[in-house]
């Protein structure tokens, strides 16, 4: 079974500097989709950002960026320029590719990102 | 505007009184899931349905039910609720056919069993 382990449950950074968020996940798949969701205060769950495994480019999204390590099994997030209004509850989830499975999301723990001004 | 729409949004009731909570998604897609949320565990997945009348277990079905009659509604039975069911409740929708995409969130429903 897959599983998702993200190792830090809180994480602070003064505003304006880069934190890094780590998440690492077990699969004996070769394609499947990975995801960082944002959960604020509000208790949305939000995309963040989305990665394919077979693409071997970082997916980016504005000050948001990954270093996905496929042999290494390892999804990290990258912020950049952290703003107050990043502070939320961030989770790694992933997904296999197969058409005729349950496209089920498989959760990391959270880490809670804390903006000090 | 493409949405997934929950209700209630919170609900404090007493062990054993049957509630539902209602899903609803107005962008025609086929795969609709309910999943619950606790501290130190993520989500969980409880119920998925691939399509009308097709619905499965996820990881956590003990003590829910669910129905799909319409493509559009997916509610969350609890028959009989407990205080071990008291967690922040989270229907989502995506297209479906292995869709890459994200699914689609609800705003959540936060239940207290007493």
């Amino acid at each position: 079974a897959q599983t998702v382990t993200q190792s830090q449950p809180e994480m602070s950074v003064q505003e304006a500097e880069t934190v890094t968020l780590s998440c690492t996940y077990d699969t004996s798949e070769s394609d499947y989709y990975l995801f960082w969701y944002k959960q604020p205060p509000s208790r949305q769950m939000i995309l963040v950002i989305r990665q394919e495994a077979y693409k071997q480019q970082n997916a980016t999204e504005n000050r948001f960026s990954v270093n996905f390590q496929k042999a290494a099994k390892s999804f990290s997030l990258k912020i950049s320029d952290s703003q107050l209004g990043d502070a939320a509850m961030y989770f790694c989830a992933y997904r296999r590719t197969q058409m005729d499975s349950n496209y089920q999301l498989i959760w990391g723990a959270g880490t809670k990102l804390i903006i000090k001004p | 505007e493409a949405q997934v729409t929950q209700n209630p949004r919170y609900l404090i009731t007493v062990t054993g009184k049957k509630l539902t909570v209602t899903c609803s998604q107005n962008m025609n897609h086929e795969y609709m899931s309910w999943y619950r949320q606790d501290p130190g565990l993520g989500l969980r997945q409880i119920y998925y349905s691939m399509n009308v009348e097709v619905t499965d277990k996820g990881d956590v079905p003990e003590g829910y039910k669910v129905s799909r009659k319409e493509k559009r509604n997916f509610p969350l039975i609890l028959e009989s609720p407990s205080p071990n069911q008291t967690s922040l409740y989270f229907c989502a929708s995506s297209p479906g056919q292995a869709h890459p995409g994200p699914q689609h969130f609800g705003d959540g429903t936060r239940l207290s069993i007493l």
